[in-house]
Order: structure tokens, then C-alpha cells, then sequence
């Protein structure tokens, strides 16, 4: 069981241009979500899903996209890189719907938009 | 808007010693309330968690009390370890939402 997996680990963008952060798992769970940690701000929600074909909104999902077509994956997309985006990016699965059970994090993606 | 307060923002504790960090949340409506721990370049792993109908869940050293009037939670780390040495954030979830809200995090260091 690899678990989370997210990559790159790394990525410098340049303002304006775009790109698809990676996220799979490989534990079947139905719920996975992208969150943003910045200094003194905790993690954010950015965008959900909670299966196949389904994905919502969280607290901070401006320039960002997402898309569900497998269990498996959950890429999330910056259409227009800018710099606010930088942060360090972190994808999280879990399961069952509506239960209690931990997430389970990915070890995340640190991105810098310049 | 903030709904789970977490403080202090960093905590220095001798080795030994007892490690606290608390939150308070603002939504009633809350019914899980979680604890995960991070290391430096990794993702934040569960550490303990609770629901609202206990006061304190003890996990080893580490203890959950929970007051639901006050609206607060806090974490106690027993006789601290340099291991300990992490960022520490807390959650709270509704169930059927699919969203945590998490603090802000702690930065505790653990003297040796």
C-alpha cells in the first residue's frame, strides 16, 4: 500500500503559466481533497470529492480546478499561476462517506509561483 | 473567517515536561474534532481524535479533554519527548459535510 502519492515534490512556475499537481491512492477510499498550508494559516480547503464524477468547492477555490474521473485520482489544476499561489500544496483521502475516519495526507507538493 | 482558534502559535517544553495546546470552535454544530501531528516536509498524520459525547480521550501519552460548554478542546502531551518536536494542528468536522476546518497549528520544540 504506497497510500497518498503527490507529485512533483517540487515546482517553480513563472506568473501566468499553468499546471496539474498529481494526487492518487491506492486504498479505494471515496473521499479525497486538495488543501493549502501557508505560515500561520493552518490548512485550507481548496476543492473535494467524494466520488467519481463529483467535486465541490471548499474555502479558497479561486484558480483552481479539479476533476474526478477515477477512485484513484484527483489532479488538481492552477489555470494562471500567480504568485499568492505559492504555498505547499497537500492532497488527503479518506473513507467511509459520513464517518469519522482519519484522512490520510499525501507528503505534498511545494509550489513557487515567481 | 477562522472557526477553530489554536493556540499558543509555538511552545518550548523541557524534556519530561507536560506539552498543552488548546483550541476553541465557534459551530455547535461540530461533532468530530481531531488532532493531526506534522513533521518537516511531511503531510500532517492523525495523532487522536474525539467526538463530543466523552471529556478526555487518552491515547499513551497523549490526552484529548474535551468541554462541550465551553466550547474548547485541548491536547496534553505527558513527559515530552525530543520526538515530539513537530507542528501540531487541530480539526474539527461535521459529519456529512466533508470538510474540516483546522487551526492554525502550534510549533512545539522539545528540549533535550
Amino acid at each position: 500500500n504506497a497510500g497518498v502519492t503527490q507529485t512533483p515534490k517540487f515546482q517553480v512556475l513563472k506568473t501566468g503559466q499553468s499546471m496539474t499537481l498529481q494526487c492518487a491512492q491506492d486504498m479505494n477510499h471515496e473521499y479525497m481533497s486538495w488543501y493549502r498550508q501557508d505560515p500561520g494559516m493552518g490548512l485550507r480547503l481548496i476543492h473535494y470529492s467524494v466520488g467519481a464524477g463529483i467535486t465541490d468547492q471548499g474555502e479558497v477555490p479561486n484558480g483552481y480546478n479539479v476533476s474526478r474521473s477515477t477512485t484513484e485520482d484527483f489532479p488538481l489544476r492552477l489555470l494562471s499561476a500567480a504568485p499568492s499561489q505559492t504555498s505547499v500544496y497537500f492532497c488527503a483521502s479518506r473513507s467511509p462517506l459520513g464517518g469519522y475516519n482519519e484522512q490520510f495526507f499525501g507528503p505534498g507538493t511545494r509550489l513557487t509561483v515567481l | 473567517q477562522q472557526q477553530v482558534k489554536q493556540s499558543p502559535q509555538s511552545l518550548i517544553v523541557q524534556k519530561g515536561g507536560i506539552s498543552i495546546i488548546n483550541c476553541a470552535y465557534e459551530n455547535t454544530a461540530f461533532d468530530y474534532f481531531p488532532w493531526y501531528q506534522q513533521f518537516p516536509g511531511k503531510g500532517p498524520a492523525l495523532l487522536i481524535a474525539i467526538r463530543p459525547d466523552v471529556s478526555e480521550k487518552k491515547e499513551g501519552r497523549f490526552t484529548i479533554s474535551f468541554n462541550k460548554s465551553a466550547k474548547q478542546f485541548s491536547l496534553h502531551i505527558m513527559d515530552s519527548q525530543p520526538g515530539d518536536s513537530a507542528t501540531y494542528f487541530c480539526a474539527a468536522d461535521t459529519s456529512g459535510t466533508y470538510k474540516y476546518i483546522f487551526g492554525t497549528g502550534t510549533r512545539l520544540k522539545v528540549l533535550a
